[in-house]
């Protein structure tokens, strides 16, 4: 699986919009990307996957760079109950490693 | 349908103990696997299988031992417990391990959280 790089740590004001980027420069041409969250000490829970072309759902969008070298997961009206580790994966098969991803705190 | 399902919830042992953490889904997923977090820390492969029978190693594998003889569990053996091995212990699954293309999200338990002391 392609390694990914996230920023530690991010903060966003409750109601605006989180924007959390992830580079994977060395992903391959037919990888996924797929974004998970940990609230707390819960299990991770998946958020939205893509692969070449902008997705959204319910939860979030993703925007993927016409190279895919970079994603950003958008979330669109931050609430406090968003405040998690948001984790960038590449591959999602096989080996599929974690990282320490991003600690995103919205702030009231 | 009750998805990844990890026992126990919590865990007591003594330095030199062995145990299993358990770990079922009922969702017919070819892949599974084990991740431990550190507090503070992401987590951290240490065992996946790809379907019954096959099974092979993460990025901490020492001191923990896993087989898959049903679809259905992968369970988790800790030999000679030691302090080290404190920790919250994730179990996951997903549709394929073996396809590129598949989308393969990944289903996880509510946690194991095992204290060696």
């Amino acid at each position: 699986d392609a390694k990914t790089t996230q920023p530690p740590s991010m903060d966003c004001a409750e109601g605006r919009a989180a924007n959390l980027p992830c580079n994977h420069s060395t992903i391959s041409g037919n990888e996924y990307v797929y974004w998970y969250r940990q609230i707390h000490s819960q299990g991770p829970q998946y958020i939205i996957h893509g692969l070449k072309n902008n997705e959204t759902n319910e939860m979030a969008s993703l925007i993927i760079t016409e190279d895919r070298k970079s994603s950003t997961l958008i979330l669109p009206h931050a609430t406090l109950r968003d405040t998690a580790v948001y984790y960038c994966i590449v591959g999602g098969y096989q080996k599929v490693t974690f990282g320490t991803g991003t600690k995103l705190q919205v702030i009231p | 349908n009750a998805g990844v399902t990890q026992t126990p919830k919590f865990q007591v042992l003594k330095t030199g103990q062995s145990m299993t953490l358990q770990c079922a889904q009922d969702m017919n997923h070819e892949y599974m696997s084990w991740y431990r977090q550190d507090p503070g820390m992401g987590l951290r492969l240490i065992h996946y299988s790809v379907g019954a029978g096959i099974t092979d190693q993460g990025e901490v594998p020492n001191g923990y031992n896993v087989s898959r003889s049903t679809t259905e569990d992968f369970p988790l053996r800790l030999l000679s417990a030691a302090p080290s091995q404190t920790s919250v212990y994730f179990c996951a699954s997903s549709y394929s391990g073996t396809s590129l293309l598949a989308k393969n999200i990944q289903y996880f338990g509510a946690g194991t959280r095992l204290s060696v002391l």
